[in-house]
C-alpha cells in the first residue's frame, strides 16, 4: 500500500532563515506530488505541483520554491523566510492529473 | 473560475443527530468531487469522491454525499453523528492539475 511521509512534523523558525520541508511517498511510481499550505479560516491554497522528476509547476508566485529530485520525493524550500510564511504545510500525491489525491500528515511551521 | 463555496464556517450538532455539509461549486466542465475531513493538527482523509454515475456515493464512517448537477452541489451527509464525527470538513472539485478547496466547515458534537 501507498504511504507518504512529511517532516518534520513541526518547525519554529526565525524570520530571515533557510527552510527545507521533505515528502517522501512509498509503494507508488511516477506520482503527481503537490504541496498546499493551509493558514486559518482560509482553507487550502496549492502552491506547487509536479507531474515528475524536476518537473514543478507554480501556483502562487511567494517566497516559496520546490524541487524534485527523486522520483518519489517533493522538497519545499525558501532562502529567507517571512512572518507570513506560517502555516500549515501539507503534502499529496496521485496516480494522475485528475485522481483522487492523498494527503501526508504535514508540517506545522510557525516564523517568529 | 472554478470555486468551491461552503456556506457554513461552522455547526454544532447534538450526537445522534443527522447532518449535512452544504458544499456549491462552481465549474465549466463534468466536475469530480470530493469530501475530505481533518482532525486537528492532522492531514486530510478522503471520505468520499463522485466522478460519474449514481449521484448519491456512499463513504467511509456512515457518510454519504448526493451529486445535483442543476443546483451545483454536492452536499455531505450522516444519518446519526458520533462525538468522533467532530472535525473540520472540505469539499474539493478537481480542476485539471489540482484540488481546489472550499474554506471548510467546523463541525462540533455535544453531548
Amino acid at each position: 500500500s501507498q504511504t507518504i511521509h512529511q517532516w518534520p512534523a513541526t518547525l519554529v523558525q526565525p524570520v530571515g532563515s533557510p527552510l527545507s520541508l521533505e515528502c517522501t511517498v512509498e509503494g507508488t511510481s511516477n506520482p503527481n506530488l503537490y504541496w498546499y499550505r493551509q493558514a486559518a479560516g482560509r482553507g487550502l491554497q496549492l502552491l506547487f505541483y509536479s507531474v515528475g522528476i524536476g518537473q514543478i509547476s507554480s501556483e502562487v508566485p511567494q517566497n516559496l520554491s520546490a524541487s524534485r529530485p527523486q522520483d518519489r520525493q517533493f522538497i519545499l524550500s525558501s532562502k529567507k523566510l517571512l512572518l507570513s510564511d506560517s502555516g500549515f504545510y501539507l503534502c499529496a500525491w496521485s496516480t494522475g492529473s485528475t485522481d483522487t489525491q492523498y494527503f501526508g500528515p504535514g508540517t506545522r511551521l510557525t516564523v517568529l | 473560475a472554478q470555486s468551491v463555496t461552503q456556506p457554513d464556517i461552522h455547526i454544532t450538532v447534538s450526537e445522534g443527530a443527522s447532518l449535512e455539509l452544504r458544499c456549491n461549486y462552481s465549474y465549466g466542465a463534468t466536475p469530480y468531487l470530493f469530501w475530505y475531513v481533518q482532525s486537528p493538527g492532522q492531514g486530510l482523509q478522503l471520505l468520499l469522491k463522485y466522478f460519474s454515475g449514481d449521484t448519491l456515493v456512499q463513504g467511509i464512517k456512515g457518510f454519504e454525499a448526493e451529486f445535483k448537477r442543476s443546483q451545483s452541489s454536492f452536499n455531505l451527509r450522516k444519518p446519526s453523528v458520533h462525538w468522533s464525527d467532530a472535525a473540520e470538513y472540505f469539499c474539493a472539485v478537481g480542476a485539471g492539475t489540482a484540488l481546489i478547496f472550499g474554506k471548510g466547515t467546523t463541525l462540533s458534537v455535544s453531548s
